[in-house]
Order: C-alpha cells, then structure tokens, then sequence
C-alpha cells in the first residue's frame, strides 16, 4: 500500500468554480500536511501546512485534515486560471516526505 | 535572495553510463534534499544532506549515491544508469535538519537515459 494516495485528475474547472483536492494516507505517525503547487516545469513550491488536524485559511486557500479517516483536503474558491498547475499533498514526519503523485488542475478562463 | 539552483537542466544518457547532478541551495542554508519525480511514482524522496553528512535516506538502490561539501552545495551520481532511471530530479534546501516546512525545491535537472 502507498504511503500517500492522490488522484491524478486532470481536474478541469472554469474559472470562480471551487475546486477540491483531496488525499489519503497509511501511516499514522504522519504530523506536518503540507500542499505543494508545481507549475509545468518549474519545482514544486510550499502552498501552504497544516500540523496535526484541522483546518487552516490562507486566502482562497483551505487546508483540511481529519487524522481519524486519514483524510486531506485543500480547498480553492473562485479558482483563478493562474491557478492551473499540478498540486502536490505532502504528508510527512517533520523528518521525511512522502508526497502524493500530483493531481493536474486547469482553471478555463 | 537567489534560488537554489540545479545543473545541468537537461541531460541525456546512454543505459550503462553514470551522470552528476549538482545543486546549489540557497544561501545560509544547510541542509539538501534530493528527489526523483516520475509521472507514476511522483515525487520520492532520495536522501537529505545536512552538514556533508547523511542525515537519512529513501528506499533507492545503492547506484544512487550523493555528497555535500562544506559549502553546502551537493552533487547526486546515478551509476549504471537504467532506463526506469529517466525522471525529473528535484533539489531542495531548507535552513536546518527536520525543518520540513521550509524545503525549497529547484527547477529540476530532467534526465533521459535511452
């Protein structure tokens, strides 16, 4: 079984949709939930974290985490076409990484 | 402040042949990360460097192999390469050991071996 288990998508929204991301999980020792944004070749970069669960706000941004289902969300309202690119979700221990395969999203204008 | 940066960003290979990736992380920073992103697999962690020692490592055989100088930059060697070895290999540097959350990644150096 993965550590970490993403749909690919693509997703393909128009533009002011709100768009869900989710993930699951296996191991319960994961503490820190991060989401990674990666825009077509460039590196992924740090979105946004939340520790342990609950949820957090950044903007038009929601993190979401419900340790008892092994269960991760991010959150996107009024979706923006900037906002088209490839969202990573990043369990880890606050030692290591296991990330999610990606779930591509297009945001139509 | 300026990024970390990778080189080179694009790279081919013959199976067989071994290759160097190199990565410099952003100043002040002391730990490096490596991770080979494929679009099966996605993102798996390689190894993390922290004052030129391993501080831990991922589930990859020992043709995979890295080292960190004094000046932080590290460098990635891939021995008898395979074809399953071509993949986007991402750089990441954050301030300490265990500071997840401030990894910062490169652009990637991507590999084709044929």
């Amino acid at each position: 079984q993965k550590e970490v288990e993403q749909d690919p998508g693509p997703l393909s929204v128009p533009e002011g949709a709100i768009v869900s991301l989710n993930c699951t999980y296996s191991n319960s020792a994961f503490q820190y939930f991060m989401w990674y944004r990666q825009y077509s070749r460039k590196g992924p970069e740090l979105l946004m974290y939340t520790y342990s669960s609950g949820n957090k706000e950044d903007g038009r941004f929601t993190a979401q985490v419900d340790k008892s289902s092994k269960y991760i969300s991010l959150f996107i309202r009024d979706s923006q076409p900037s906002d088209s690119a490839t969202y990573l979700c990043a369990p880890n221990t606050g030692n290591q990484f296991y990330f999610g395969t990606g779930t591509s999203l297009t945001v139509i204008p | 402040k300026a990024g970390v940066t990778q080189t080179p960003r694009y790279l081919i290979k013959t199976r067989g042949q071994q290759v160097t990736l190199s990565c410099s992380p952003i100043s002040g920073h002391r730990s490096v990360s490596w991770y080979q992103q494929t679009p099966g697999q996605g993102l798996q962690f390689l190894f993390e460097y922290f004052s030129e020692t391993q501080r831990n490592k991922g589930n990859f055989p020992g043709r995979f192999s890295g080292r960190q100088f004094s000046n932080s930059r590290s460098e990635m060697n891939v021995s008898t390469l395979e074809l399953g070895d071509s993949a986007l290999y991402l750089c990441a540097s954050s301030l300490s050991s265990g500071l997840v959350y401030e990894q910062y990644f490169g652009p990637g150096t991507r590999l084709t071996v044929t």
